[in-house]
């Protein structure tokens, strides 16, 4: 089955620790995105990846870092820098940067700072 | 600023009725429109696109009304069945949505029986 899978399902982090959100797509898609979102809120872009080894900030990327060394994987560092780190965590993936097609999203990752 | 707003937060319809969910944007370099279905803790399910060359985009119960002079789309549901309770996320992009998507906060739909 195609899809995106993105793990762990819950995450636990003491403060001042940096964590990995994975993300990983058997679409065969060429762009693929990180979103969070926070109660009562719409999502909100990270960052964005059209194609492997090329990445760009989105809107707030602020103690975030990706990498994007293979097609198939876009990895979410969170690091000790995020303020507010605790959020519903999106990847999401489209088949062509190209305009006009819609993105698909993973099942998410829910972060919790203790 | 919130360039995409969805200003019902929540929206309660009976069975059968029709559901109509409203968007708002403010930027004019938005082209490409999309409506998404979530669940709680769960990633969002594409429903529904239009890009701003269109006015109108069916398929199926769901059709997207684009009125670009008013800036303003909606999202009609006809007719509302107990499986289209979920929280809907307006979304948009320019440049087609290579760069990311925009946002709305999302409207509550319950359907009563």
């Amino acid at each position: 089955d195609g899809g995106i899978t993105q793990s762990p399902k819950y995450l636990f982090r003491k403060e001042g620790q940096n964590v990995t959100l994975s993300c990983e797509q058997n679409l065969n898609h060429d762009a693929m995105y990180w979103y969070r979102q926070d109660p009562g809120q719409g999502l909100r872009l990270i960052y964005y990846s059209q194609i492997v080894n090329d990445f760009q900030k989105g809107d707030i990327a602020e103690g975030y870092s990706v990498s994007r060394e293979k097609k198939e994987s876009f990895p979410l560092t969170v690091t000790s820098a995020q303020k507010n780190p605790t959020a519903f965590y999106l990847c999401a993936s489209t088949t062509d940067p190209s305009p006009y097609n819609e993105q698909f999203f993973g099942p998410g990752t829910r972060l919790t700072v203790l | 600023d919130q360039q995409v707003k969805q200003n019902s937060p929540s929206l309660s319809v009976q069975e059968g009725r029709i559901s109509i969910l409203n968007c708002d944007y403010t930027n004019s370099m938005f082209d490409y429109f999309l409506w998404y279905k979530k669940y709680p803790a769960e990633g969002p399910t594409f429903l529904i696109s239009i890009s701003s060359i269109k006015d109108k985009n069916e398929d199926g119960r769901f059709t997207v009304f684009l009125n670009k002079s008013a800036k303003h789309l909606s999202l009609h549901i006809v007719p509302s069945q107990p499986g289209d309770s979920a929280v809907y996320f307006c979304a948009a992009s320019s440049g087609g949505g290579a760069d990311g998507l925009t946002f709305g906060k999302g409207t509550h739909l319950i359907i009563q029986p």
